[in-house]
């Protein structure tokens, strides 16, 4: 089975741009969820899909969004790029009722803002 | 506000010692207790977890004990290995019905041999 997948794996953007990120989860798994890793906050929550509904929002500017399309792949878009907003972008999906909802996370995309 | 406290930072242990991560909570809603491991260049992976309701879990060589009173639990890794130097992080989920993991700050691990 394919794990998640995430494209693209870097991106390098100026600030002031918008960027668009794009996550396929494990097939036959329906939540999908994005976080943001940095060196000073560590993984923090962005936001939480199952079935093209957001469940969740973390404490993100609403620059920060998100969405899932029909077969549960996920995008997340940040507009207006800040130079804060360099990060590892992670993804997430997990299947509702597995195992402990175990998460698997992709590799991430790593965004730099100049 | 940071709900999960992880410690330490960094940690060096000698090939064939015991590392201890330590983590502690404020939310008593949280109800499932992750550990994730981390190389550089890729996505965290799940290590090992347990729920409140246990004290202790193994799995190999890796344990997870939990003193739900006091709020805090905490990976073991006994017998260390140079293959285990990584980034460990301990997450907390609260309730069930949300994927949502608050994690620690991490904790760099360094398996010397």
């Amino acid at each position: 089975k394919a794990g998640v997948t995430q494209t693209p794996r870097y991106l390098i953007k100026t600030r002031g741009q918008q960027v668009t990120l794009s996550c396929s989860p494990i097939s036959g798994h329906r939540s999908v969820s994005w976080y943001q890793q940095t060196p000073g906050q560590g993984l923090q929550f962005l936001f939480e899909y199952f079935s093209e509904t957001q469940r969740n929002k973390g404490n993100f500017p609403g620059r920060f969004s998100g969405r899932q399309f029909s077969n549960s792949r996920s995008e997340m878009n940040v507009s207006t790029l800040e130079l804060g907003d360099s990060a590892l972008y992670l993804c997430a999906s997990s299947f509702k009722g597995g195992a402990q909802n175990i998460q698997y996370f992709g590799a991430g995309t790593r965004l730099s803002v100049l | 506000q940071q709900q999960v406290k992880q410690s330490p930072q960094s940690l060096i242990v000698q090939k064939g010692g015991i590392s201890i991560i330590n983590c502690a909570y404020e939310n008593t809603a949280f109800d499932y207790f992750p550990w994730y491991q981390q190389f550089p260049g890729k996505g965290p992976a799940l290590l090992i977890a347990i729920r409140p309701d246990v004290s202790e879990k193994k799995e190999g060589r890796f344990t997870i004990s939990f003193n739900k009173s006091a709020k805090q639990f905490s990976l073991h890794i006994m017998d260390s290995q140079p293959g285990d130097s990584a980034t460990y992080f301990c997450a907390a989920r609260r309730g069930a019905g949300s994927y949502q993991l608050t994690f620690g700050k991490g904790t760099k691990l360094s398996v010397i041999p």
